[in-house]
């Protein structure tokens, strides 16, 4: 399967933490995407890290692949309450379809 | 950033009745578009890519002839869901690829559906 895998699945810190979601994969990419959902709305594009890339930063967010591991993480520092979401991988092998992972929900208490 | 809206947000309706929802690009035009599956705390499942001016490709498993999509112009995608069941209550998304190489996508805010 090209999904990605997230883990955790859930997870729940406190505002002013560091949130680190990590996301496995199988097979070849050309790139990988972060994209964050708030409860029932469409999704945002985080950032983008390509295959031939090790470390991505944007804000506070920090994004690393590892091909040999086939895994990336996704580090969000200093959270806040307006954090709270889900957050996806989404595997991009060649072609313009996107392949999702089954997420990871962010809860950020204030 | 690339703005794409759907409509309606939410319906509610009665089994067997069909039900469409738009998809449109707002400040930007896109020859294909895709429209997703999301059941509740899932992941986002693509059903098909929809294509201005020629047919849609459907997703393994997906009926084509339940799921009807329309791609009319370079800014408009319709999902027809046709003789709508329970089971087909969902939150449906759509998303279009940025310029460039396409590689990123944007997604509408989704529509939620139930089927009565």
């Amino acid at each position: 399967s090209q999904q990605g895998e997230e883990d955790p699945q859930a997870l729940s810190i406190q505002e002013g933490e560091n949130a680190t979601m990590n996301c496995s994969y199988k097979t070849s990419i050309n790139n990988l995407q972060w994209y964050r959902q708030n409860s029932g709305r469409g999704l945002v594009h985080l950032i983008l890290i390509r295959s031939n890339e090790r470390e991505k930063h944007s804000g506070r967010l920090r994004v690393t692949l590892d091909t040999s591991k086939k895994s990336s993480s996704l580090l969000i520092t200093a959270s806040r309450a307006a954090d709270t979401a889900s957050y996806f991988c989404a595997l991009n092998s060649g072609y313009s379809t996107l392949t999702f992972g089954k997420g990871t929900m962010l809860l950020v208490s204030p | 950033g690339a703005v794409v809206s759907q409509h309606p947000s939410r319906v509610i309706c009665k089994s067997g009745t069909s039900v469409k929802i738009e998809c449109r690009s707002l400040d930007f035009q896109a020859t294909t578009m895709f429209w997703y599956r999301q059941f509740p705390k899932q992941s986002l499942m693509l059903m098909a890519t929809s294509n201005e001016g020629s047919k849609a490709t459907y997703e393994q498993g997906v009926e084509k002839d339940k799921f009807l999509i329309n791609h009319a112009s370079l800014t408009l995608s319709t999902l027809t869901v046709t003789s709508a069941h329970p089971e087909d209550s969902s939150f449906y998304i759509c998303s279009a690829p940025g310029t460039g190489f396409m590689e990123t996508q944007y997604f509408g805010p989704g529509t939620r559906l139930l089927v009565l």
